[in-house]
């Protein structure tokens, strides 16, 4: 168990650009988690996946962000067209969905910074 | 929808004493769980206590605890013989226990601060 793993971990990029971002879970784990935390706050729910299907989507998700995990591995989160209220900590957390006792485990996310 | 509020940005505890952290949360559910998260500087999120809301008795972790009032909608974290490690952001979270999102509620934290 080797946890989960995000990267990169830090990104800069100027206001207009594309990024993406990568979550590894923890193997065997089926759910994926992308939350968005802000300075000084705690982490929004932004999307979620059951193996390889997004079933729930955030409002604070708007149609730049775009979320995808493909065969229920890893999983990707892209930003188009950034701006500067894109600029944050975006953490990826995974679970083991088979029991109501489910914990979610978090990556040391990725930090966004937008020029 | 569920609110999770964590009014003290900020507190501060000497070595070896306790501390308790206080949060209050809103949901019309009956069945939840409630988390208290440890966030180091720098570091990724750790859960530090899980509480299930049909259970009565407080859970306990170690030095961690918890006084779990339902109908008060109140859950505080005490931490007992303080360690300098224990310095942190603690988030106080919700999630249903219902449905296949498992999404959760964070709070806006509390920065711990642990004096030598």
């Amino acid at each position: 168990d080797t946890g989960v793993s995000q990267n990169p971990r830090h990104k800069i990029t100027k206001r207009g650009q594309n990024v993406t971002f990568r979550c590894d879970p923890i193997s065997e784990h089926n759910r994926l988690y992308w939350y968005r935390q802000t300075l000084g706050q705690g982490p929004e729910f932004l999307t979620y996946f059951q193996n390889e299907a997004q079933l729930e989507k955030s409002r604070l998700l708007s149609d730049r962000f775009s979320a995808e995990r493909p065969k229920g591995s890893f999983s990707t989160l892209e930003i188009q067209r950034t701006e500067q209220g894109d600029s944050a900590m975006y953490l990826c957390a995974s679970s083991l969905g088979r029991t109501v006792q489910e914990t979610q485990y978090f990556g040391p996310g990725t930090r966004l910074l937008v020029l | 929808a569920q609110t999770v509020t964590q009014s003290q940005p900020e507190m501060s505890v000497q070595e070896a004493e306790t501390v308790t952290l206080s949060c209050t949360y809103d949901t019309s559910e009956s069945d939840y769980y409630l988390f208290w998260y440890k966030q180091p500087p720098s570091r990724q999120m750790i859960l530090v206590i899980r509480q299930e809301a049909y259970k009565q008795q407080n859970a306990t972790e170690n030095r961690f605890s918890v006084n779990f009032q339902k109908a008060a909608k109140s859950f505080s974290l005490k931490i007992s013989d303080s360690q300098l490690g224990d310095a942190a952001m603690y988030f106080c979270a919700y999630r249903r226990s219902a449905g296949a999102n498992s999404k959760l509620t964070f709070g806006k934290g509390i920065t711990l601060s642990v004096r030598p």
